[in-house]
This record gives structure tokens, C-alpha cells and sequence, in this order.
């Protein structure tokens, strides 16, 4: 069984630019759910993906925004980005939107 | 009222003694109270997991303590052993759903 995948691993983007970053959910899950980890500090909800719709989102200005696809993969995508961007994006898959959430390895941006 | 306060911020022990990583929360909504271990480069990894309707889980070395009347809940790892060094992470929700985090705890497990 494959686990949570995440890509690409490593970005590295300049102020103003525009991010798509890409998780594939473990096998059956049809939930996932985007964090942002600054260094140093615990990873903060950005959004969770349930069967396609949004099903909640945390503090983060409208110029974050995602999709879920039929096959419950998703996106994350990142419009005008700024310095603070810089961080470890992490995705989650759940079996459902009640269910334990297993992490991918993240992707790492960098915004110069 | 969403927070989770996590302590200490690091920890150091000698190998084969208890860890012990506190957290506190203030929302009583929560149900679902998580621990994450995480190492460098890599995303977070389910440890062990407890719901309010119990007040301490084991699993292998690893207990969950809980106690609702005070709020909190703590992680203990028996036997640590320097291969457990790594940054954990408690969390809660409501339902699984978003998950909120503590700051962080790193543990350096001396030989």
C-alpha cells in the first residue's frame, strides 16, 4: 500500500510568484488535508479536501486555494507569494474526514 | 481557545529513562487528542492517539495519559532509547477534523 506522496520535494520561488504544489492521497483515503510548517514550529491547518469539496480551512488569506480531484489527489496553490510563504508544506490523507490523518513527507519552499 | 500549549520545549535523557512531553488545551470540544514524532526532512508521523473517554492508552513504550477535568494530557516513552530522538508534536480536534498543534518538543535521547 502507498503511502501519502508529495511533490516536488524542494521549490525554491521568488516574491510575487504563483506555487502549485501537488499530494497524492494514500490508497481508499478520500480526505486530505494541507498544513504549513514554519521552522521551528507546529504545522498550522490550511485546508481540508473532503470527496472534492472544501470541508473547512484555517487562517490563511484567500490567495491559498486547492483542489481535489475524482481520485482524490489535490493541489495547493499559492498566489502573489510572499517571504513568510517559506516554509514545509505538508499534506495529510484520511480515510474520511473523521479518520486518523497520515502525513506525506511535505514539500519544501523557499521564497526569495 | 484554540491553542495547545506543548512542554518542555526540549528535553534530554539518558538512555532507558522515561520522557515525559506535556500538553494543555482549553477548548472542551476537543475529543480527539493525537501525538506526531517527527524527524529532520520528513513530515510528521502518528504515534499513538487517545479519546476522551479514557484516561491513559499504551502502546508498546509509548502511554498516552489524559485527564479532562485539568485539561491535559502528556506522552511517555519508557525505555527511550537514542533512536526516539526526534521532535514530537500533540495535537487536538474536534471529530479529526483540523488538526491543532502544539510548538514542538525536541527530544535528544543520550547513549
Amino acid at each position: 500500500e502507498t503511502g501519502v506522496t508529495q511533490s516536488p520535494t524542494h521549490l525554491i520561488k521568488t516574491r510575487g510568484q504563483q506555487v502549485t504544489l501537488r499530494c497524492s492521497s494514500q490508497s481508499g483515503h478520500n480526505t486530505v488535508s494541507w498544513y504549513q510548517q514554519a521552522l521551528g514550529q507546529g504545522p498550522q491547518f490550511i485546508f481540508q479536501y473532503y470527496r472534492e469539496e472544501e470541508n473547512g480551512r484555517g487562517n490563511f488569506p484567500p490567495r491559498f486555494s486547492g483542489l481535489q480531484f475524482p481520485n482524490y489527489s489535490s493541489e495547493l496553490n499559492v498566489n502573489a507569494l510572499e517571504l513568510d510563504d517559506s516554509a514545509l508544506y505538508l499534506c495529510a490523507s484520511s480515510l474520511d474526514y473523521y479518520n486518523e490523518q497520515f502525513f506525506g513527507p511535505g514539500t519544501r519552499l523557499t521564497v526569495l | 481557545q484554540q491553542q495547545v500549549k506543548q512542554s518542555p520545549q526540549s528535553l534530554i535523557v539518558q538512555k532507558g529513562g522515561i520522557s515525559i512531553i506535556n500538553c494543555a488545551y482549553e477548548n472542551t470540544a476537543f475529543d480527539y487528542f493525537p501525538w506526531y514524532q517527527q524527524f529532520p526532512g520528513k513530515g510528521p508521523a502518528l504515534l499513538i492517539a487517545i479519546r476522551p473517554d479514557v484516561s491513559e492508552k499504551k502502546e508498546g513504550r509509548f502511554t498516552i495519559s489524559f485527564n479532562k477535568s485539568a485539561k491535559q494530557f502528556s506522552l511517555h516513552i519508557m525505555d527511550s532509547q537514542p533512536g526516539d530522538s526526534a521532535t514530537y508534536f500533540c495535537a487536538a480536534s474536534r471529530n479529526t477534523g483540523k488538526l491543532i498543534f502544539g510548538q514542538g518538543t525536541t527530544l535528544q535521547v543520550k547513549p
